[in-house]
Parts: structure tokens; C-alpha cells; sequence
């Protein structure tokens, strides 16, 4: 039983194309995030839900939007893609801000 | 100043040596601080998490943490090749308007056989 699954593990795409990224928990956790990581490894926040209610929204291109049906998923669509948003996109969850997050296993994106 | 800065690295201790990581961060709110492990091609894993001042030890795994000094440190005993990945320190800090962790860039560790 995955608590935190993401998919597609890889997406490769052209410039231009609009994909989406799903995310599920079956963690029972309240809040869920999503962070890009770039090619040196910095985990930067986008966004977080909490209980299907937008909590943060960080400088992120109106290009990203987040959507949450209910409190155990997370989806994130992306417009336009372009160049600069190749990375892995992690999902992930917590219970309360003062524990620690579980991470989905990652969506490597590649726009060419 | 980012917020949650970190020593790149590599660090290299040889196995059965002590590693020793360290982080420093420049909100003095924070008060929930977190250390990561990172496997290369893999997710974050949460291997540690402190909240008050001084030292909290799981099994080959120490965390320290100084809040006057803005500082966090991780030790790990009897290093493992096992152990070499990157270690990402996170703070986070009880305010209505920002509920997620702030990650440093990380620190590669490499324990070498």
C-alpha cells in the first residue's frame, strides 16, 4: 500500500503542451503540497491544500494550477509548458505542520 | 541569505566514522526542524525531527539543535555505506499565513568502504 503515489512517474513533452500530474494519500492527512525540485536539488514550495482549501500559493506562472476533489488527492495541471519547468514535481502530505511530510515518489518532467 | 542554508559538500567519511551535517537558518520563528534523507532518483525520507534545544538520538541517528545560534546539526554514528545520499535539514515555523516546510539545498554525504 502506497501512502503517497504520484503519476506518471516520467513525463516527457513538447513545448507548449498542457499535462496533468495526479497525486493520491491514504494517509488520512489534512494537508497536502506540492514542491518542484530542481536540477540541484532545491525543494521549493508551490502549493499547499488543506482540506480541499488552498493554503499557500507561492510565486508560481498562473501556467500551474492545483486542484483538490477532496482532502486525499491533489492534482496539478500545467499550460503552456515550456523549457524551464523540466524537474521533479513531489507531492506530498502531513498530518499537522508540526510533523514531518511524506513524499509521493516523484514526477520527473521533461519538456523538449 | 536563503533561509535554510547547507554545506553542498561532498562530505566523505570513511565507514564506521562519525558524519557529521550541519545546517543553519535564518528565520528566528522556526520552530519545527526536520532532517531528510535522499537517496539519488529516489524521494525525501523523513529520518529525523527535533523541537527543542539540545540533543534527541535514534538509534545511529543524532539530532542537535540551538535555537539562539540558528543551527541544527545531524550526527550520524558508525556511517554505513548505506547511509551516502543527500541529507536535506527543513524548518517550519507555527504562523497562520505559511504552513510548509522550507527545505536547505541538501548535503552529499559519502561513506567510503
Amino acid at each position: 500500500d502506497t501512502a503517497v503515489s504520484q503519476t506518471p512517474k516520467y513525463l516527457v513533452t513538447q513545448m507548449g503542451n498542457d499535462k496533468s500530474i495526479k497525486c493520491e494519500q491514504n494517509l488520512g492527512h489534512d494537508t497536502m503540497y506540492w514542491y518542484k525540485q530542481d536540477s540541484k536539488k532545491f525543494l521549493k514550495i508551490m502549493f499547499s491544500y488543506n482540506n480541499k482549501e488552498l493554503i499557500i500559493n507561492e510565486t508560481v506562472p498562473n501556467r500551474f494550477s492545483p486542484k483538490s476533489p477532496d482532502k486525499a488527492h491533489l492534482n496539478l495541471h500545467i499550460n503552456s509548458l515550456e523549457l524551464g519547468d523540466s524537474a521533479v514535481y513531489f507531492c506530498a502530505s502531513s498530518q499537522t505542520r508540526d510533523y514531518g511530510y511524506t513524499f509521493g515518489s516523484g514526477t520527473r518532467l521533461t519538456v523538449v | 541569505q536563503k533561509e535554510v542554508e547547507q554545506n553542498s559538500g561532498p562530505l566523505s567519511v570513511p565507514e564506521g566514522a562519525i558524519a557529521s551535517l550541519n545546517c543553519t537558518y535564518s528565520d528566528r520563528g522556526s520552530q519545527s526542524f526536520f532532517w531528510y534523507r535522499q537517496y539519488s532518483g529516489k524521494s525525501p525520507e523523513l529520518i529525523m525531527s527535533i523541537y527543542s534545544n539540545g540533543d534527541k538520538e535514534d538509534g545511529r541517528f543524532t539530532a542537535q539543535l540551538n535555537k539562539a545560534s540558528q543551527y541544527v546539526s545531524l550526527l550520524i554514528r558508525d556511517s554505513q555505506p548505506s547511509d551516502s545520499a543527500t541529507y536535506l535539514c527543513a524548518v517550519n515555523r507555527r504562523d497562520t499565513g505559511r504552513r510548509a516546510l522550507t527545505f536547505g539545498s541538501g548535503t552529499r554525504l559519502q561513506v567510503q568502504p
